[in-house]
């Protein structure tokens, strides 16, 4: 019962390098998210896709791009990683809108040097 | 910009201790979630409050939604160490697909 599952779990990259972030949901559901999360600010939307083919911008878009591969997976590329980026990464899912429950991955620890 | 501020930020208690969390914001929200988030895990939904006034029971934990709907409380009877975690909210407007978050309270439960 694998829900929502992304990698790496931990990365350490240099300033410049790039990355993708892996998420793939197992349930059926249509829409997904990336969030990260740093001390202090709760979760913070950087890009979602509402449905397979589609992806929109969220509060944090800068610095990231997505994919919506097929239906199961989303990804998340960071072009040329900054120390801002250090943070925690969530992908999340949920059956269509933010009236259904996201559910979420256990995360990706990211570290800037 | 929409807000919704949460309280207190940290909180440490006794086990056997009643405590009680808020959401507060000035906008108004067609329902409002509950997340818990343990250390090196997502956050998982407890419950979703929908009605102005609405109360929910999740066991030890209560949930109430304002009569305005701008705000909400979790009050927790008797914690246990169990209940230590991270606690979250987050408003939803209008069904879009973007959730309004809460920075979160941190609850420590001690033995």
């Amino acid at each position: 019962n694998a829900g929502v599952t992304q990698t790496p779990k931990f990365q350490v990259l240099k300033t410049g390098q790039s990355m993708t972030l892996q998420c793939a949901q197992d349930m059926n559901h249509n829409s997904m998210y990336w969030y990260r999360q740093d001390p202090g600010m709760g979760l913070r939307l950087i890009y979602y896709s509402a449905s397979e083919g589609t992806t929109d911008k969220g509060e944090v878009p800068n610095g990231y791009n997505v994919s919506r591969l097929n239906k199961r997976e989303f990804s998340l590329r960071l072009e040329s990683a900054a120390p801002s980026q250090t943070s925690v990464y969530f992908c999340a899912s949920s059956i269509w809108d933010s009236n259904q429950p996201q559910h979420f991955g256990d995360g990706t620890r990211l570290s800037i040097l | 910009t929409q807000l919704l501020e949460q309280s207190p930020q940290f909180l440490s208690i006794q086990e056997g201790e009643n405590l009680t969390v808020y959401c507060n914001s000035s906008s108004v929200f067609s329902s409002l979630q509950w997340y818990r988030q343990e250390p090196g895990e997502g956050p998982v939904l407890l419950v979703t409050v929908v009605t102005g006034g609405e109360v929910k029971k999740l066991k030890r934990l209560t949930f109430q939604f304002g009569d305005a709907r701008k705000d909400s409380s979790l009050h927790i009877t008797a914690a246990q160490t169990g209940d230590t975690g991270l606690y979250l909210c987050a408003g939803v407007v209008d069904s879009n697909y973007q959730l309004i978050w809460g920075a979160g309270t941190k609850l420590i439960i001690k033995p």
